[in-house]
């Protein structure tokens, strides 16, 4: 089983929709969450990380449910720059290193 | 502004030619991180450096070493690169006394080999 997983989508929505998709990890022992985004061909950066009551930034909230071992991420009032690849990111548990999902796509249409 | 630098930005090389690529960072971060990252699949570690520590991932292959002279700086060296090598390899730091151990990332030099 892949330390994390993600629906790979794609997710195609048009502008100004609300969408949501979520991760899974498997080692319960994790302690630190992460979305990042990841454009074609860039580089992953840093959109949140996940504090165990669940955070908001803007547009974006991001939910942690430690007994179902799953991080969600939700888009409100989707913007053509929201299309990205979404990677969910979680700490190797006891260990700083990191453990990255594929990524789920998503495009918004105008 | 503090940030991940990455050269070069794009690297062409022949089946066996060896390469080199540099990271450099501004941050002050301990810990420098290679990935390599093919096409729609994750971010693979590849090994690390906690300070002067090497920490190899256990499934890097030998033709993949690297080097960190000092803090700022680390090096990947890929011996006799393959065509199952080609890939964007992504330079990462995190300073690991932060709550969240957020990874920082640069933007990737992406190996061409013929």
């Amino acid at each position: 089983r892949k330390e994390v997983e993600q629906d790979p989508g794609p997710f195609n929505v048009p502008e100004g929709a609300t969408v949501a998709f979520n991760c899974t990890y498997s080692n319960s022992a994790s302690q630190s969450f992460f979305w990042y985004r990841q454009d074609c061909r860039k580089e992953p950066k840093l959109l949140m990380s996940v504090y165990s009551s669940g955070n908001e930034d803007g547009r974006f909230t991001a939910q942690l449910n430690r007994a179902s071992q799953y991080i969600s991420l939700l888009i409100r009032d989707s913007k053509l720059s929201d299309s990205a690849t979404y990677l969910c990111v979680v700490n190797r548990a006891n260990d700083y290193k990191l453990s990255f999902g594929a990524g789920t796509t998503v495009t918004v249409r105008a | 502004d503090a940030m991940v630098i990455q050269n070069p930005r794009y690297q062409v090389t022949q089946f066996g030619k060896p390469v080199t690529l540099s990271c450099s960072q501004t941050l002050n971060h301990n810990v420098m991180y290679w990935y390599q990252q093919k096409s729609s699949q994750a971010p693979k570690l590849l090994f690390h450096y906690y300070d002067k520590d090497f920490n190899n991932e256990a499934d890097t292959p030998d033709n993949f070493q690297s080097r960190r002279p000092n803090t700022s700086f680390c090096f990947l060296d890929i011996r006799s690169p393959g065509l199952g090598d080609a890939a964007m390899y992504l330079c990462a730091t995190s300073n690991v006394a932060g709550p969240y151990n957020e990874q920082f990332f640069g933007p990737g030099t992406r190996l061409t080999v013929l």
